[in-house]
């Protein structure tokens, strides 16, 4: 069965440092991986998602991830932290259904210190 | 762009009442679903329905149960609602495929007093 771990529910950087947020998977097919963000009393957002191809997937406002099948890691980074990327990230892969249900993390909320 | 919506964003009921909760997405998506947030416990999937009329059990759908009778439209009902039902709902809707991201709508806050 698919699962996911992400290390840290709370990981806090000072602005302009390097963010780093941790996932882990498990599933027993090849994995479609996805990272979202949630603003406060907001939905979900899609910043990422990785299906198959080059393993170092970009996505919206500086985030990218990078599929590691040996470490069976997808985790999330950007270069330069911004007090705007203060937020809860979400881990996720499919459930290797063709229905497209998704296996999500507990979360990891980001604090950027001025 | 996509957009998903939810009927309400902040609903307050009393215990033992009946709370429908409505979402619709105007994309033409064959999956809709249904999550609760809570802290530290993460989205934990209700039901979901690949298609009109289908529904599937998620992960909690004790008190719970659902309607599409349209492809752009999925309800979630709370028959007798408890306090322990107080949380976030969020819908999402997909295209088919397990390689297609869900989109989701900005998510209800219920509280059952």
């Amino acid at each position: 069965a698919q699962s996911v771990t992400q290390l840290g529910s709370h990981v806090s950087v000072s602005e302009g440092a390097l963010v780093l947020l941790r996932c882990n998977y498990s599933s027993s097919v090849p994995p479609y991986l996805f990272w979202y963000v949630q603003y406060p009393n907001q939905g979900l957002q899609l910043l990422l998602k990785y299906t198959t191809g080059a393993t170092l997937v970009k996505g919206i406002n500086g985030f990218e991830a990078e599929f590691k099948k040996s470490e069976t890691s997808f985790h999330l980074t950007k270069p330069s932290a911004h007090m705007s990327d203060a937020a809860e990230y979400f881990c996720a892969v499919g459930d290797g259904g063709s229905q497209g249900n998704l296996i999500f993390g507990k979360g990891t909320k980001l604090s950027v210190k001025p | 762009d996509v957009k998903v919506t939810q009927s309400s964003r902040y609903l307050v009921k009393r215990t033992g009442e009946k709370v429908f909760l409505e979402c619709v997405q105007d994309m033409d998506h064959e999956n809709m679903f249904w999550y609760r947030q809570d802290p530290g416990l993460g989205l934990r999937l209700i039901y979901f329905s690949y298609d009109v009329k289908m529904k599937e059990k998620g992960d909690i759908p004790e008190g719970y149960s659902v309607s599409r009778e349209k492809k752009e439209r999925f309800s979630l009902i709370l028959e007798s609602a408890s306090t322990n039902q107080t949380s976030m709902y969020l819908c999402a809707s997909s295209f088919s495929g397990g390689y297609n991201e869900q989109f989701f709508g900005p998510g209800t806050r219920l509280t059952v007093l």
